[in-house]
């Protein structure tokens, strides 16, 4: 079965510190696809980024930054100089070629707080 | 550019009545996905539209939850005799399949703003 581990249930930075938000997760599949979203107050998840089980090359967006591991079985993903805007709960998730429905399965979560 | 749309936004109602959610999908997207999201968690899973096809439900979907989507555009989602468990966060997500190539039939989910409900 999946599993993905979001250890950190909330974490607070001031504005400007980089943030690194920790996801670890659990396939038995060998063709995955792993996800960050993002949540704000507004409630509406966001789609960030999509990394496949076969491509381990980190990708930089700006100040976005995401580092995947098979060897950890990690996909962490890192803010640069945080912003206030950046406040939010951000959900790691996973989902499996196998069964072809590709659903997602969804960490439960690290909320985000950037103080000014 | 329109995104996907649920309706409606907040739903409160008293234990053992129904509901019936909506949600709208992208227009070019062929799969669709209803989830639940409870305070403090990830969503959750319920089940999956191809089409017009349901294909997979979530043994979290009891026998009091329908979904159907009838022609393959928009779906619903209805809760039968209410209970106060069923008070959350119903998100609806829509994504395109495509055949062919690694990165194929697995394209991103994009959600709507949820239909949160609250059973007095």
């Amino acid at each position: 079965a999946q599993k993905v581990t979001q250890a950190q249930t909330e974490i607070s930075v001031v504005e400007k510190e980089d943030v690194t938000l920790d996801c670890v997760y659990e396939t038995r599949d060998t063709t995955y696809y792993l996800f960050w979203y993002k949540q704000p107050p507004s409630g509406e998840l966001v789609f960030l980024i999509r990394r496949n089980s076969f491509d381990e090359q980190n990708e930089i967006s700006g100040r976005y930054s995401w580092n995947f591991q098979k060897s950890t079985s990690s996909f962490n993903f890192t803010i640069t100089a945080s912003q206030v805007v950046d406040s939010a709960v951000y959900f790691c998730a996973l989902s499996e070629r196998g069964g072809s429905n590709y659903k997602l399965t969804f960490g439960k979560g690290t909320l985000l707080t950037v103080n000014p | 550019d329109t995104g996907v749309s649920q309706d409606p936004r907040h739903k409160i109602t008293k234990r053992g009545q129904n509901v019936t959610f909506r949600c709208d999908p992208i227009s070019e997207h062929n799969r669709l996905y209803w989830y639940r999201q409870t305070l403090g968690q990830g969503p959750e899973f319920l089940t999956y539209f191809q089409n017009e096809a349901q294909l997979e439900k979530s043994r979290l979907l009891s026998d009091r939850f329908s979904a159907e989507r009838p022609k393959g555009s928009f779906s619903t989602l209805e809760i039968q005799r209410t209970e106060q468990g069923d008070s959350a966060m119903y998100l609806c997500a829509s994504s395109q399949s495509i055949t062919g190539g690694l990165n194929s039939s697995n394209q991103p989910q994009h959600f709507g703003d949820g239909t949160r409900l609250s059973i007095l």
